[in-house]
This record gives C-alpha cells, sequence and structure tokens, in this order.
C-alpha cells in the first residue's frame, strides 16, 4: 500500500516570498500521478499542479512549480511570489497508474499562512 | 457550468437515524467517489464507483453503503450513523480512473 507524509504541520511566509511544502511518499509502483490540492477556508479541494512518474521534467503552473525526486520519492511544492490568497491547507496526492480504483491517497495536509 | 454537487453542505443528526448525502455530476463521468477528511489524517476513501452498477470498496468503508443506478448520482448512505462517522465527506469524479479527479463542496456531518 502507498503511503504519503507531509512532515509541516504548519507553515507561514511573509507576502511576495517563496515557500516550499514538502512531501514524500512510498510505493513500489513505477507508473503514477502525484498531485497537489489547495483548499482554502471555503473548503473546496482545488487541484493546483500535477506530476506524471515517467516525466523527467518538473511540472509548473504559473507562480507554483514542483521538485519531483523519484528515486528520493519527494515531490514538493514551490509557491512563487506568495499571495494572501495562497493561504490554505494543502494536500499532497498519490494515484496509481497500475491498479485499479483510482484511489487518491492523501498526506496528513500542510496548513500554510501567507502573512502581510 | 461542470461541478460536482452534494446536498446537504451541513447536517447535525443524533445515532442510528439513517441518512443519505447525495452527489451529482454533469459532466458525464465514469468515475465517483466518496473520501472523509479527518484532521491529522488526510483525505480517505470510502467507496468508489467505475460505471453504473459497478462498486467497490476504498479504504475505510465500515458504516457506509453507496449505490450507482445512474451515471450522474453517486449517493452516500448511512444505515445507523455513530459518532466516529462525524467529519467531512466530499465526492468526487473524473471522466475515467487515473484521471484528475473534480470535487464537490463538502458535507460536514455531526453525529451526537
Amino acid at each position: 500500500a502507498q503511503t504519503v507524509t507531509q512532515s509541516q504541520p504548519e507553515m507561514s511566509v511573509q507576502e511576495a516570498e517563496t515557500v516550499t511544502l514538502s512531501c514524500t511518499y512510498d510505493t513500489s509502483e513505477s507508473n503514477y500521478y502525484l498531485f497537489w490540492y489547495k483548499q482554502p477556508p471555503s473548503r473546496q479541494m482545488i487541484l493546483v499542479i500535477r506530476q506524471e512518474a515517467y516525466k523527467q521534467q518538473n511540472a509548473t503552473e504559473n507562480r507554483f512549480s514542483v521538485n519531483f525526486q523519484k528515486a528520493a520519492k519527494s515531490f514538493s511544492l514551490k509557491i512563487s511570489d506568495s499571495q494572501l490568497g495562497d493561504t490554505a491547507m494543502y494536500f499532497c496526492a498519490f494515484m496509481s497508474r497500475e491498479t485499479s480504483g483510482s484511489r487518491l491517497t492523501f498526506g496528513e495536509g500542510t496548513q500554510l499562512t501567507v502573512n502581510p | 457550468e461542470a461541478q460536482v454537487t452534494q446536498n446537504p453542505r451541513y447536517l447535525i443528526t443524533v445515532t442510528g437515524k439513517k441518512l443519505t448525502v447525495t452527489c451529482s455530476q454533469n459532466m458525464n463521468h465514469e468515475y465517483m467517489s466518496w473520501y472523509r477528511q479527518d484532521p491529522g489524517l488526510g483525505l480517505r476513501q470510502i467507496y468508489y464507483s467505475m460505471n453504473v452498477e459497478v462498486t467497490d470498496k476504498g479504504d475505510v468503508p465500515e458504516g457506509y453503503k453507496v449505490s450507482r443506478k445512474e451515471k450522474r448520482n453517486f449517493p452516500l448512505i448511512l444505515e445507523s450513523p455513530s459518532p466516529n462517522q462525524t467529519s467531512l465527506y466530499f465526492c468526487a469524479s473524473s471522466y475515467t480512473i487515473n484521471q484528475p479527479q473534480h470535487f464537490g463542496d463538502g458535507t460536514r456531518l455531526s453525529i451526537l
């Protein structure tokens, strides 16, 4: 079974600065997806970024980018030029492409606060 | 507008009183799933469905039932709710398995 670990329960950053959220995972599979989801106080689950394991290039979406280290099973999220609207709970998630069920396995979450 | 709609958004009820949380999607998605979110545990999958009349257990299915009689609807049924089912529940859907999932806005259940 896969596990996802986010070792930082809470983080804070000043507006306009850069912050990196950590995520590690454990799997014996080689073909999978990794995701970062954002959950603002409205509690919606919003997909921030997706990485396919077979792609060596790190995914980027505007101010959001990842550092995907497959051998180390590490998948960190970097937020550049942080904005007040980035304040949210962030979840790292794993999805196998090799097994059925399309189960997303989530980490415990990191609460990010952006301070003015 | 493409969306996943859950109802109710909030519910407070008592132990043993059967309840149903509805989930409907308008994107013609084949795959639907239910998760529960608890502090410090992230989200955990309860049940999923890969198509009409095809459902299977996720990681935490005990105390829950689901049905998939129509492609767009995937209700979550708590036949005899207990306080340990107090949680935030999310329905999600995707076009097929292994595609990014669209989430509903969540249902906050409190079982007294």
